[in-house]
């Protein structure tokens, strides 16, 4: 069983649709989350970044992590063929443990 | 600034050969990552460097050598190429986690992608 796992997809939805990309992982001491956003043929850049259980918006992007299940998820509201990308989650015991990254799951959004 | 640059973009390789990847970064940050990224299996770190003289193996080491040249510098070489290195390879840099930052972010390059035939 690998230590984090995503729908690969590809997920296809209409410019405007509410899109929920979700993560779970099987360590508990998994503390900090993340998750990047990588374009076609660039590298990741990192999206939004949170610390153990709960949620957190910025702009039309909202992160949640719900450790009882081990499960993240990022939904993106109003989404904009810009936001055509592949979102990698990835997560971290510590400040100082290395980061492990989900395969990533690919969005199309079609206008 | 320029941010995180590989070289080169694309390169060929036939089984055997050896190459060095370049990877620089203008953030002044200590911690720098070597990762690979094939489908279906997200990125996976190869090498890192916490700090300027120190480097680590990460996941997946195996046929790969690094060279932390300086605080901007961190170079990924293959000795002896195999085909299963074709692959995508993405340098990365953060502050470090020395640094009090709790964000500890990590910033990529644009990435090497690698064909060993």
């Amino acid at each position: 069983q690998k230590e984090v796992e995503q729908d690969p997809g590809p997920l296809s939805v209409p410019e405007g649709a509410i899109v929920s990309l979700n993560c779970t992982y099987s360590n508990s001491a998994f503390q900090y989350f993340m998750w990047y956003r990588q374009y076609s043929r660039k590298g990741p850049e990192l999206l939004m970044y949170t610390y153990s259980s709960g949620n957190k918006e910025d702009g039309r992007f909202t992160a949640q992590v719900d450790k009882s299940s081990k499960y993240i998820s990022l939904f993106i509201r109003d989404s904009q063929p810009s936001d055509s990308a592949t979102y990698l989650c990835a997560m971290r015991k510590t400040s100082y443990d290395k980061v492990i990254f989900g395969p990533g799951t690919s969005l199309s959004v079609i206008p | 600034n320029a941010g995180v640059t590989q070289t080169p973009k694309f390169q060929v390789l036939k089984t055997g050969q050896s190459m060095t990847l370049q990877c620089a970064q203008d953030m002044n940050h200590n911690s720098m990552y070597w990762y690979r990224q094939d489908p279906g299996m997200g990125l996976r770190l190869i090498y890192y460097s916490a700090s300027e003289g120190t480097t680590d193996k990460g996941e997946v080491p195996n046929g790969y050598n690094v060279s932390r040249l300086n605080k901007r510098e961190f170079s990924l070489r293959l000795e002896s190429a195999a085909p299963s290195q074709t692959s995508v390879y993405f340098c990365a840099s953060s502050e470090g986690p020395w640094s009090g930052g709790v964000q500890e972010t990590q910033y990529f390059g644009p990435g090497t992608r690698l064909l060993v035939l």
